[in-house]
């Protein structure tokens, strides 16, 4: 079945610092990939649509030049948080929908869980 | 996209079946129902999926009734790996500019006890 990998599954790093977030689909690809945030106790909340080999597109209220979104191949995108803040501290999770078969639903990564002190 | 509702939590005890219900009663007719659940601090897993017809597969059956405004996901014999928040969402396949991102409700936790 179809798989994305998510890197890193955790991260710590300290206020002012950039993170970056890979998602790879590792057997098929995804012209597009899609961007979740995940606070405590709350639902997921879509982030940015990433499309390959163009500008990705952004959910209102979401900085586009805090969440920087990079989809240079059918196989990955990276979010990138930049100047992250404590308040940037939640779940972020990426998923695809293999292309040409959306009656698969989309595949969700294992999520990276960001930790800014 | 229509909105769904959910109960916020469910308990259900283990090997018996676990029916989480949906109402989707603004539904249109080209969408379908789509489910997925979380386990805790995990990504998403899709469940199954369906447009009016019930449908069933390894993980599950799904029941929608004939109006198309509600639905019921049904996990014949629950184990306590099943616990974890379940997501009855609405989703338009072909939106015509191609695949969205899918808009979560808050779902139900599903707790299976021994």
């Amino acid at each position: 079945g179809a798989v994305v990998s998510q890197h890193p599954s955790w991260v710590i790093c300290k206020s002012g610092t950039s993170v970056k977030i890979e998602c790879r689909s590792l057997d098929f690809q995804a012209t597009t990939m899609f961007w979740y945030r995940q606070f405590p106790k709350q639902s997921l909340m879509l982030m940015a649509t990433s499309n390959e080999g163009s500008k990705a597109t952004y959910e209102q209220g979401v900085e586009k030049d805090k969440f920087l979104i990079n989809h240079a191949s059918l196989t990955l995108s990276t979010l990138t948080v930049t100047s992250a803040h404590p308040e940037d501290s939640s779940f972020y999770i990426c998923s695809a929908e293999q292309q040409g078969r959306p009656n698969y639903g989309y595949t969700f990564g294992s999520g990276t869980r960001l930790t800014v002190v | 996209d229509a909105k769904t509702t959910q109960p916020p939590s469910m308990d259900c005890a283990e090997g018996r079946a676990a029916n989480l219900p949906c109402n989707h009663s603004t539904i249109s007719g080209n969408e379908y129902v789509y489910w997925y659940r979380q386990i805790h601090s995990q990504g998403p897993q899709y469940i199954i999926h369906g447009l009016k017809n019930n449908e069933t597969n390894e993980m599950a059956s799904l029941i929608i009734t004939e109006d198309r405004k509600s639905s019921t996901l049904i996990l014949p014999h629950a184990t306590l790996r099943d616990t974890a928040v379940y997501y009855c969402i609405v989703r338009n396949m072909y939106s015509g500019g191609g695949a969205d991102g899918l808009t979560f409700g808050k779902g139900t936790h599903l707790i299976i006890q021994p």
